[in-house]
């Protein structure tokens, strides 16, 4: 079983839709939960953290659910720039020099 | 904000040949430096961590007498492909990670024909 899993997609949805997707993780040691978005060819960058409490960050909203090991990442009035690829992402320990664990990610296209 | 800096963007070897990719910390002192490699259409996988002064732990599967990592200050770490094969052509990238939390650098496409 993969230890993060997301829905590859592609998502094609219509500018100014409301999109969600999700991500489950296998290991119930995850602290730390992220989101990241990457567009073709470059390097992650973070969108934002994820916390048990739920979180929003402008258009952006993320949710975790430890008890299903489940994170979710909604987007609000998309816009065409939202079109890339997002990733997934636990860090098991809270704390230590420990990597990033990545899904493979879901590819969002924002139609016009 | 904190910035890696790494290079070359992109390279194309000859099978054989070595390859170095160096990744440097600008305004922050990455006190790990993480190297992941991605293949087309495949999640980043996590191939070795460094700390500044001491040998790099491989990831399982990660051959570290082909890929060398030397992470020789706070500021630099940097990774060898030896005797690249068409097989290692891959997106190669690095993630510093300093007080503030992980960054990464822009990568490096490697292509080895």
């Amino acid at each position: 079983r993969k230890e993060v899993e997301q829905d590859p997609g592609p998502f094609n949805v219509p500018e100014g839709a409301t999109v969600a997707f999700n991500c489950t993780y296998s290991n119930s040691a995850s602290q730390s939960f992220f989101w990241y978005r990457q567009d073709c060819r470059k390097e992650p960058k973070l969108l934002m953290s994820v916390y048990s409490s739920g979180n929003e960050d402008g258009r952006f909203t993320a949710q975790l659910n430890r008890a299903s090991q489940y994170i979710s990442l909604l987007i609000r009035d998309s816009k065409l720039s939202d079109s890339a690829t997002y990733l997934c992402v636990v860090k098991v320990s809270g704390g230590g020099a420990d990597g990033l664990t990545f899904g493979k990610g879901t590819h969002l296209i924002i139609q016009p | 904000g904190a910035v890696v800096s790494q290079h070359p963007s992109w390279v194309i070897c000859k099978s054989g040949t070595s390859v170095k990719i160096e990744c440097r910390s600008l305004d922050f002192q990455a006190t790990t430096m993480f190297w992941y490699r991605q293949f087309p259409k495949q999640s980043l996988m996590l191939m070795a961590t460094s700390n500044e002064g001491s040998k790099a732990t491989y990831e399982q599967g990660v051959e570290k007498d082909k890929f060398l990592i030397n992470h020789a200050s706070l500021t630099l770490s940097t990774l060898t492909v030896t005797s690249a094969h068409p097989e290692d052509s891959s997106f190669y990238i690095c993630s510093g990670q300093g007080a503030l939390g992980y960054t990464f650098g822009s990568g490096t496409r490697l292509t080895v024909v």
